[in-house]
């Protein structure tokens, strides 16, 4: 019963590499979405997706990329890290998107030193 | 633009004491979500709430939303070291292109 997977748990990147977190769901939600959680800060959406083929900018996507080629899969892309991209990062599904609890990951922390 | 307003930021109580943490919202909440956060992992769903005077309860835990849906209460009842975590309300937006805010969350420990 795996849910929302999550990988890597823990990341150190230097300023300016790149990398990919993972993200899969095996509850055939057609609604997926990443999350940033700064200390104190509550959660900010990056970016989400209503399907495969198909994402759309949150409120902060600024520095990220994504794609969504399968229902299970939504890939989050840092191109060029920066410090200000030091957080805790979560993925989430839901069925739908309204009147539906979201699904989470256990979440990502990336540090850029 | 709609926000959500927790409080307290964070809360310590002895083991045994009743606690309520409040979500307020700027407009009317169409769907007001509890989730628990342990420390280093994801989120928990604890339940939803959608009409006016609704009141859900799981064990101890007991969620309010007011008849004008814009507060919301999680009230707690003889805490338990368990009960320990950060509390996020969430809910569906009302308008824009993305549909869901997380309030900035309360910060529970639970003293044994």
């Amino acid at each position: 019963n795996a849910g929302v997977t999550q990988t890597p748990k823990f990341r150190i990147l230097k300023i300016g590499q790149s990398m990919t977190l993972q993200c899969t769901q095996d509850m055939n939600h057609n609604y997926m979405y990443w999350y940033r959680q700064d200390p104190g800060m509550g959660l900010k959406l990056i970016y989400y997706s209503v399907g495969a083929g198909i994402t759309d900018k949150g409120e902060v996507p600024n520095g990220y990329n994504v794609s969504r080629s399968t229902t299970e899969d939504f890939p989050l892309r840092l191109e060029l890290a920066a410090p200000s991209q030091t957080s805790v990062y979560f993925c989430a599904s839901s069925y739908r998107d309204r009147f539906q609890p979201q699904h989470f990951g256990d979440g990502t922390r990336l540090s850029i030193l | 633009s709609q926000e959500l307003e927790q409080s307290p930021q964070s809360l310590i109580v002895q083991e045994g004491k009743n606690l309520t943490i409040n979500c307020t919202s700027s407009k009317t909440l169409y769907g007001l979500y509890w989730y628990k956060q342990k420390y280093g992992e994801g989120l928990i769903f604890l339940m939803m709430l959608q009409k006016g005077g609704e009141e859900k309860s799981h064990e101890k835990i007991t969620a309010k939303l007011d008849e004008k849906k814009q507060q919301s209460s999680l009230h707690i009842t003889a805490s338990q070291p368990s009960h320990a975590g950060i509390y996020l309300c969430g809910a569906d937006r009302t308008s824009g292109t993305y549909k869901y805010i997380f309030g900035t969350g309360t910060r529970l420990k639970v003293l044994a």
